[in-house]
């Protein structure tokens, strides 16, 4: 059980054109998905935290009008990565949250490389 | 915010030695702390997590210990073998924020 994935697992997009990465979780509802970034041989670092039908919460520094989050069901959330650069090139992994009485257990997706040329 | 300092940065072993990774955090008020092993490449993989109210855990070769007073809390790993070469990151809060991971290399 507590199955996170995310699409697509690659993605390689030419500067100033957008791009959407799906997470899903599969086996659970997920009140709360997190988004992180990161680079070659550095930790996660959490972009934004997204709630089931509300507004999301960017950490400081984060562009909201960058990267865009929609948390439209229990059960998937998407970041649009908008008018890419190449500085944008990461790895993207999102995190569902299954809270079940003791634990608040995180599982994370396979993440997404993008590559902005 | 919450600050979560994680030591070492890189941990080699011999293989069948412990290793342990200790990190602190700021917040007072969190009360959740997973540890997430990553391989290359790879989604990251909680493999042992504690809460605030107990002061150590044990799975197996791994164990959790927390001391809230400190705030600190260390991944103990014992009897290590090839196969637990990885990246390591703690993590805590609510909404997960995580250390610089160690990358630890047992030695065959």
């Amino acid at each position: 059980g507590a199955v996170v994935s995310q699409h697509p697992s690659r993605v390689i997009c030419k500067s100033g054109t957008s791009v959407k990465i799906e997470c899903r979780s599969l086996d659970f509802q997920a009140t709360t998905m997190f988004w992180y970034r990161q680079f070659p041989k550095k930790s996660l670092m959490l972009m934004a935290t997204s709630n089931e039908g509300s507004k999301a919460t960017y950490e400081q520094g984060v562009e909201k009008d960058k990267f865009l989050i929609n948390h439209a069901s229990l059960t998937l959330s998407t970041l649009t990565v908008t008018s890419a650069h190449p500085e944008d090139s990461s790895f993207y992994i999102c995190s569902a949250r299954a809270t079940s009485g003791y634990t608040d257990t995180q599982y994370f997706g396979p993440g997404t490389r993008l590559t902005v040329l | 915010g919450e600050n979560v300092e994680q030591h070492p940065s890189t941990l080699s072993v011999q293989e069948g030695d412990s290793a342990v990774i200790k990190c602190t955090y700021s917040d007072s008020a969190s009360n959740y702390f997973p540890w997430y092993k990553q391989e290359l490449g790879k989604r990251p993989q909680l493999i042992i997590d504690i809460r605030s109210n107990v002061g150590e855990k044990k799975d197996q070769r791994i164990a959790v210990t927390l001391n809230k007073t400190a705030k600190h809390f260390s991944l103990h790993i014992t009897e290590t073998q090839p196969e637990d070469s990885a990246v390591y990151f703690c993590a805590a809060t609510f909404k997960t924020i995580f250390g610089a991971g160690t990358r630890l290399f047992v030695k065959a």
